[in-house]
């Protein structure tokens, strides 16, 4: 268990609906990071966010957005969504100072669009 | 745009054998990454590179980083079976995210 917990780990759903991704960090990390992984694109950044604000975005779709609460959960979510949405999520973390130890990711959530 | 390029994409081998996955990256930085994936499951840190000439070592593995060159390595001695898997590498621009190379599915035969 890395300490980062994504919920759930699969989500069948079909094109056109909405869906939200959880991630809650390491305890004591302040720092959410949400990867997108498919086989054509690899791993791709979305988005980050620091104590609950926004810091950094990369290759994210207008359709998404995401947020992070007070307590340091962060959930992302993803609408309209088509076929080619259907990829692994990934949520990682870590803290300024713990940079040098690296980023640590969740499990995944597995996420189909039929 | 900071660019990672990993090579090579995929990497057959026996048993045995000893072979090195390159990664190059396009801008400066001193921070890199080293993960290794499972298929379908989630990324493992092997390594964390933090400065030009960093050597690190586990096991059969062995990272390196020449940031004059924007290059890492990672050196497999004796592969065995287990170590079949999919590594990629990172770098750590700013603190505001760290980008990956495509990977490296590394297949070792029996």
């Amino acid at each position: 268990d890395s300490g980062v917990t994504q919920t759930p780990k699969h989500l069948i759903t079909a094109t056109g609906q909405r869906v939200t991704l959880r991630c809650s960090p390491r305890s004591g990390d302040l720092s959410v990071y949400w990867y997108q992984q498919s086989l054509d694109q690899g791993l791709q950044f979305l988005i980050q966010y620091y104590n609950g604000e926004e810091r950094a975005k990369g290759n994210i779709l207008e359709r998404f957005s995401a947020q992070q609460f007070p307590d340091l959960h962060s959930e992302l979510n993803l609408s309209s969504l088509e076929l080619g949405d259907s990829a692994l999520y990934f949520c990682a973390s870590h803290s300024p100072g713990q940079r040098n130890y690296g980023y640590t990711f969740g499990s995944g959530t597995r996420l189909t669009v039929v | 745009e900071l660019k990672v390029e990993q090579n090579p994409l995929f990497l057959s081998m026996q048993e045995g054998k000893n072979y090195t996955i390159y990664c190059n990256y396009s801008t400066t930085s001193d921070r890199l990454y080293w993960y290794r994936q499972d298929p379908g499951k989630s990324l493992e840190s092997l390594f964390v590179l933090l400065s030009n000439g960093a050597v690190k070592q586990e096991g059969r593995l062995m990272a390196s980083l020449d940031t004059k060159a924007r290059l890492s390595t990672l050196h497999i001695t004796a592969a065995v079976h287990d170590l079949s898997a999919t590594y990629f590498c990172a770098v750590d621009m700013t603190l505001d995210k760290i980008i990956f190379g495509k990977g490296t599915r590394l297949h070792i035969l029996p």
